[in-house]
Parts: C-alpha cells; structure tokens; sequence
C-alpha cells in the first residue's frame, strides 16, 4: 500500500517569507514517482513537478524548489520569496511506476498575506 | 490551453435525479482515466480507474451502480451520479493518460451540490 503524509494543514506566512511544505511517504514499490501539485480556489490542479525515485537530484525552478530525500522518504518542497499568488492548496502525491493511480496526500494551504 | 475538458464546472439538481459529469481528452487519446473526489477542506480520493473499451475498476467502497462510468471512446470518460443524494456533494475531477505519455492530465473538475 502506498501513503503520503502532509503533516502540515495549514500554513500563513507573510509575503517575500520562505514557505517549506513537508511531505513524507511509504511504498513497497522500488520504482515510483513522486509529484506536487497546486490548487488555487477556482480548484483545478496545476502541476508543480514529478520525480523519479531515481533521481535524487533537487531541483530549481524559478521560487519553486525540491529536496528530494530517499533515505527518509521525504520530498519537501520550498516557495522562495512568498507572494499572494501562491496561496493555494499544495499536494503531495505518489504513484507506483507500473501504476498511474496517483495516492494524494491531505493537502497544505498555504495562505500568503501581503 | 487545457488538455484535458470536464464539463459542467458545477451543477446543483434535486434529490433523486441523476447527473452526468464529462471528461474529454482534447489533443491525444486516453486510454485509461481516473476519477476522483474531494469533500471539502479534504484531499483527492480515486474512485475508479476508467478503461476505454471496458469496464471500469471501482476502488474499494466505491458503489458502481451509484456511480456509473462509460468510456465509450477514446477521448471521452462520463460519470454518472445516480439517484444523488445530499452528501454525494462534492468536487469531482478526472485525469487522463494515453500510451507513451508518463504525466497525468487533470480536468478542471466539477461542483455537485446536491439539494
């Protein structure tokens, strides 16, 4: 069985403030990849990033980053320089890589303040 | 632009009636779709994995006779509420994928309120 816990439910942070969404999960698999995704309140989700639980590399893009950690099976992800924008709900998510039924975590909503 | 259509965005209908929630790929062909639903303020939980040709897979405690799933085409999943009820409310969304492609597309989902 696969789960992906988001510990944090909410987080509010003030504008231009760093923001690190946790996000630790289990699986059997030894192929699997792992994802965040974005939901702002109109509700659709936005894609953020996908790893491959091969590459540990951490990732960069733009305020948007990734800490990838196998050896705790974690994958955090950190907005850099906060803006309202931003404010959303976060999910972790994982799928097995045979398998394209992604498990969600519960989400973090994040609330930017100017 | 959107890959991935769902129509209605939302829609509110008596008890008892059914509705229909479509789910279209819009530039490649989707073998297999998924559905899933969000209750308020709570994460995605898949219900079913719909396969193009053949019928669907329910995912444990999921009613199929509730929440019927045709994916008669290649571009097109709907799901059906049967009978709904007042707490068959909730945010639906679909994704799709097609052979060779390894990211998920997600529709913009769909509100039921159900009065």
């Amino acid at each position: 069985a696969q789960k992906v816990t988001q510990a944090q439910t909410e987080i509010s942070v003030v504008e231009k403030e760093d923001v690190t969404l946790d996000c630790v999960y289990e699986t059997r698999d030894t192929t699997y990849y792992l994802f965040w995704y974005k939901q702002p309140p109109s509700g659709e989700l936005v894609f953020l990033i996908r790893r491959n639980s091969f590459d540990e590399q951490n990732e960069i893009s733009g305020r948007y980053s990734w800490n990838f950690q196998k050896s705790t099976s974690s994958f955090n992800f950190t907005i850099t320089a906060s803006q309202v924008v931003d404010s959303a709900v976060y999910f972790c998510a994982l799928r097995g890589a045979n398998d394209y039924k992604l498990s969600f975590g519960a989400g973090t909503t994040v609330t930017v303040r100017a | 632009g959107a890959v991935v259509s769902q129509h209605p965005s939302w829609v509110i209908c008596k008890s008892g009636t059914s509705v229909k929630i479509e789910c279209r790929s819009l530039d490649f062909q989707a073998t297999t779709m998924f559905w899933y639903r969000q209750f308020p303020k709570q994460s995605l939980m898949l219900m079913a994995t719909s396969n193009e040709g053949s019928k669907a897979t329910y995912e444990q405690g999921v009613e199929k006779d509730k929440f019927l799933i045709n994916h008669a085409s290649l571009t097109l999943s709907t799901l059906t509420v049967t009978s709904a009820h007042p707490e068959d409310s909730s945010f639906y969304i679909c994704s799709a994928i097609s052979g060779g492609r390894e990211k998920l597309f997600f529709g913009s989902g769909t509100q039921l309120s159900v009065l």
